[in-house]
């Protein structure tokens, strides 16, 4: 079956410019994870989904990250006015529940921020 | 105080030898234990969890030490295949969040 999918797989835009990052879970997956990456380092937690609520919104950076999600489905995570320090790679994970441990990681979006 | 720590390495070793990987972890709450493998420019998988009695898969052994704070990871005679970095990964007995350490680097070399 299909796994975790995320678009766009890269994307460069301009300093200020916002971007929207989109990850498809794996149909049936309630739990939702967005992580950053930046380069040489480890993941950073940025918001978790159960279901279409976040009960824990706590890892994301600035008040200019924000993330959605609907129809126990799709997620996107905006980044508005976007700053040099954004440039990561921003990996959405999916699993079956909350309390279902394995996670599943999609490819990633690399984005760089000019 | 970062949640997980790992020596970063990079561990440099050759094919048939035994690596062994040690991470701490800080919050006395964490109730699961991972190890996951990710692949340069690639998104981390699923290696193994680690139980509180230890377990085994094929080559690989991974242990907890509760006592201790800490878990590890034994690889066995290593693949040129193992190259990559290996992530431990915690989570707390409450809420849902995943705490991963930075990664420890392996190369195995022929």
């Amino acid at each position: 079956g299909a796994g975790v999918s995320q678009s766009p797989s890269n994307k460069v835009t301009e300093k200020g410019k916002d971007v929207e990052l989109r990850c498809d879970p794996i149909s049936g997956h309630t739990a939702l994870y967005w992580y950053r990456q930046r380069l040489g380092q480890g993941l950073e937690f940025l918001i978790y989904f159960q279901g279409n609520s976040a009960p824990d919104k706590s890892g994301l950076p600035s008040d200019r990250f924000s993330a959605e999600r609907t129809g126990e489905s799709v997620s996107t995570l905006t980044i508005q006015r976007t700053q040099q320090e954004d440039s990561a790679v921003y990996l959405c994970a999916s699993s079956l529940s909350a309390g279902q441990e394995t996670q599943y990681f999609g490819p990633g979006t690399r984005l760089l921020v000019l | 105080r970062k949640e997980v720590e790992q020596d970063p390495g990079p561990f440099n070793v050759p094919e048939g030898a035994t690596v062994a990987f040690n991470c701490t972890y800080s919050n006395s709450a964490s109730q699961s234990f991972f190890w996951y493998r990710q692949d340069c420019r690639k998104e981390p998988k699923l290696l193994m969890s680690v139980y509180s009695s230890g377990n085994e898969d094929g080559r690989f052994t991974a242990q907890l030490n509760r006592a201790s704070q800490y878990i590890s990871l034994l690889i066995r005679d290593s693949k040129l295949s193992d190259s990559a970095t290996y992530l431990c990964v915690v989570r707390l007995n409450t809420g849902n969040q995943f705490y991963f350490g930075t990664g420890t680097s392996l190369t195995v070399i022929p």
